[in-house]
């Protein structure tokens, strides 16, 4: 099971939105409705951002919304703030009951 | 309140085994599945694992297949993955985390260093 493809790095500005993908295949993405994301800053233990593609746990702020569109998932952050520099990844599951991460995306907010 | 606690760093050498623990608290241990996933220094996160409510039944990353063994304990509310005939590139950052049933990883333990070298 390859790694899901994920953007190496994505930047924007304060106040601004941006999206960053997440790409499998049939058997995993697109074969399912649980992906989830996660947010991990440096030295620290990664934080469930959304999870079965659109829902957001409690607690986790509105400006992170989740999508999907047949092999691809989408995370975007609206309203970018300089807390939300940290790395990104998907994880989902697969048609053979295993599951597979993204390969992490690199925020920066200039 | 949910809490995973793991068990402490481990050095190890090349062909050794290396078992990690994970103590889980503040939720109904039974009901739940829990991941192991692991994170090279400077690396991505790599899915590892999962070992289902029951304990009876896993399911592992192709790539771990035959060197790693998932076991839970309801007594203790502990669950433990053993990774065999370790190698330089195994040298990791090892988790556990709750899942509540396939909706992926909530709660995350704080980690466990594992280095393999001579």
């Amino acid at each position: 099971q390859s790694a899901l493809t994920q953007p190496a790095s994505v930047s924007g500005s304060p106040g601004q939105s941006i999206t960053i993908s997440c790409t499998g295949t049939s058997s995993d993405v697109g074969g399912c409705d649980h992906v989830s994301w996660y947010q991990q800053h440096p030295g620290k233990v990664p934080k469930v951002l959304i999870y079965d593609v659109t829902r957001r746990p409690s607690g986790v702020s509105n400006r992170f919304s989740g999508s999907k569109s047949g092999n691809t998932a989408s995370l975007t952050i609206s309203g970018l703030q300089a807390e939300d520099e940290a790395v990104y990844y998907c994880i989902s599951y697969t048609t053979t009951y295993t599951y597979v991460f993204g390969t992490g995306t690199e925020v920066t907010v200039l | 309140q949910v809490q995973l606690v793991q068990s402490g760093t481990e050095v190890k050498k090349p062909g050794a085994s290396v078992r990690v623990s994970c103590k889980a608290s503040g939720f109904t241990f039974s009901s739940h599945y829990f991941h192991w996933v692991r994170q090279a220094p400077g690396q991505g996160l790599e899915w590892m694992g999962i070992i289902y409510p029951s304990g009876d039944e896993t399911r592992c990353a192709q790539k771990f297949e035959g060197r790693v063994t998932m076991t839970r304990d309801t007594s203790t509310s502990t669950v433990y993955m053993e990774v065999n005939s370790l190698t330089s590139e195994d040298t990791a950052v090892y988790h556990c985390a709750r899942d509540s049933g396939y909706h992926g990883p909530d709660y995350w333990g704080q980690g466990t260093l594992v280095t393999v070298s001579s």
